[in-house]
């Protein structure tokens, strides 16, 4: 079974901090994804990355940063985390036919 | 714009009551239509993925259609098990990007 694992389910930040969010995936996949989930806003794309060192915008960037420097490993990193960043973060892992993803990270900013 | 509109939002069904949940979509170079369950508090798990029009998919209960605007997700007889929210996304020929809609909360009642 395809594994994406996300470091943490649950954390809580201040504001002004730095925060990394880790995802890990096991099946050797290019493509990896990063999303928020607010209600009644569904899934917003923040950043993606199709291999090693590459990444593009998503959606909504403003406030996150990422890095991909091992295929299996792909960071979201808010810089100075803001409440307005307090939501539930999905990391996705893409094959051809489907994207499986972690079980998400909630965290809340203080 | 590229868009995806699920609906209805919310629906309420007794057990064993039929009923299907609609995603219309709007975008430029279709590569593949997503069905996904999401529980609370957890990450989308994948259920299906349709590529053309006319195609059809099931898994116990659950049955994906697809036209050129439009796919449905029909629930045959459901079990209150099958209560969670369910997501569709497609898949955007030129970038790859996943967008989501902001899916149907099921709720189905004993």
């Amino acid at each position: 079974d395809v594994k994406v694992t996300q470091s943490s389910r649950y954390l809580v930040k201040r504001t002004g901090e730095k925060v990394f969010l880790e995802c890990v995936q096991d099946m050797d996949h290019e493509n990896m994804f990063w999303y928020r989930q607010d209600p009644g806003l569904g899934l917003r794309l923040i950043y993606f990355s199709y291999d090693v060192k590459m990444k593009e915008k998503g959606d909504i960037p403003e406030g996150y940063s990422v890095s991909r420097e091992k295929k299996e490993r792909f960071s979201l990193i808010l810089e100075s985390a803001s409440t307005n960043q307090t939501s539930m973060y999905l990391c996705a892992s893409w094959a051809n036919t489907e994207a499986f993803f972690g079980q998400g990270t909630r965290l809340t900013v203080v | 714009e590229d868009q995806v509109t699920q609906s209805p939002e919310a629906l309420r069904l007794q057990e064993g009551e039929s009923s299907s949940l609609n995603c219309s979509y709007t975008v430029s170079g279709l590569r593949g239509l997503f069905w996904y369950r999401q529980d609370p508090g957890k990450g989308p798990e994948f259920l299906f993925t349709l590529y053309s029009a006319g195609e059809e998919k099931e898994k116990e209960r659950l049955k994906a259609t697809l036209t050129k605007k439009e796919s449905f997700l029909h629930i045959t007889a459901p079990k209150p098990e099958d209560s969670a929210t369910y997501l569709c996304a497609v898949r955007e020929r030129n970038t790859d990007k996943l967008i989501f809609g902001t899916g149907t909360r099921l709720q189905v009642f004993p």
